[in-house]
């Protein structure tokens, strides 16, 4: 079985400049997630859907970030202008169902913002 | 609110057993688990507890005490791949997962 793929793998730009990353989820999973992760911390949810449906965006700055999930499968997260700040890890995950079923993780896309 | 402790760093030796301890407090509760991640890799799950008690997978163990709002991942046997972070995520409602920082293990011959 695939695992959950993500594009690019890393990206560098300069501040202010625009990004997009890409995420394709397990097959069959109803379920994904784009999750932040600082350097040495822990991942922090941005937004998780349910099919094409936004379940939880509270964390996303949506002055700058934005999602979609057109069809229900897979997902891009662009960021829009890049801050400083924004450089991390963002990891896409993707579940079965909602609840507690277990996240699945891709292997992210490094970002370096200059 | 959520939070969640748990040690930054832990070093133990090639052979013996390590105990990585997680406290938390949040708003609800429906479960948590434990993650593992590689320096660079993505998170991969490890272990999964909702009631009390001990989970037991092979050479990982996790217990959970929902009264206490404490959890431990037990490693026995440590190889050297076990070299890696170890994150406790707690799952307050019925959507997401709260992570913790993590916690790093050195694994040393």
């Amino acid at each position: 079985e695939a695992g959950v793929a993500q594009s690019p793998r890393y990206k560098i730009i300069e501040k202010r400049q625009s990004v997009a990353f890409w995420c394709n989820p397990i097959s069959g999973h109803a379920t994904l997630y784009w999750y932040q992760q600082i350097l040495g911390q822990g991942p922090k949810l941005l937004i998780q859907f349910q099919n094409n449906g936004v379940v939880d965006d509270s964390q996303l700055p949506k002055d700058r970030f934005s999602a979609e999930r057109l069809k229900g499968v897979d997902s891009t997260l662009k960021i829009q202008p890049a801050k400083l700040e924004d450089s991390a890890v963002y990891l896409c995950a993707s579940s079965l169902l909602l609840n507690t079923d277990t996240q699945y993780f891709g292997p992210g896309t490094r970002l370096t913002v200059l | 609110g959520q939070n969640i402790d748990q040690p930054t760093e832990m070093t133990a030796t090639e052979g013996a057993i390590v105990q990585i301890n997680c406290t938390y407090q949040t708003s609800g509760f429906n479960g948590l688990f434990w993650y593992q991640q590689h320096a660079g890799e993505a998170p991969t799950f490890l272990s999964y507890n909702v009631l009390d008690g001990l989970e037991e997978k092979g050479r990982f163990s996790s217990f959970l005490s929902r009264s206490k709002g404490y959890s431990y991942l037990l490693l026995k046997e440590l190889q050297m791949k076990d070299s890696a972070s170890y994150l406790c995520a707690v799952s307050p409602g019925a959507n997401n997962l709260f992570f913790g920082t993590g916690t790093r293990l050195t694994v040393i011959p």
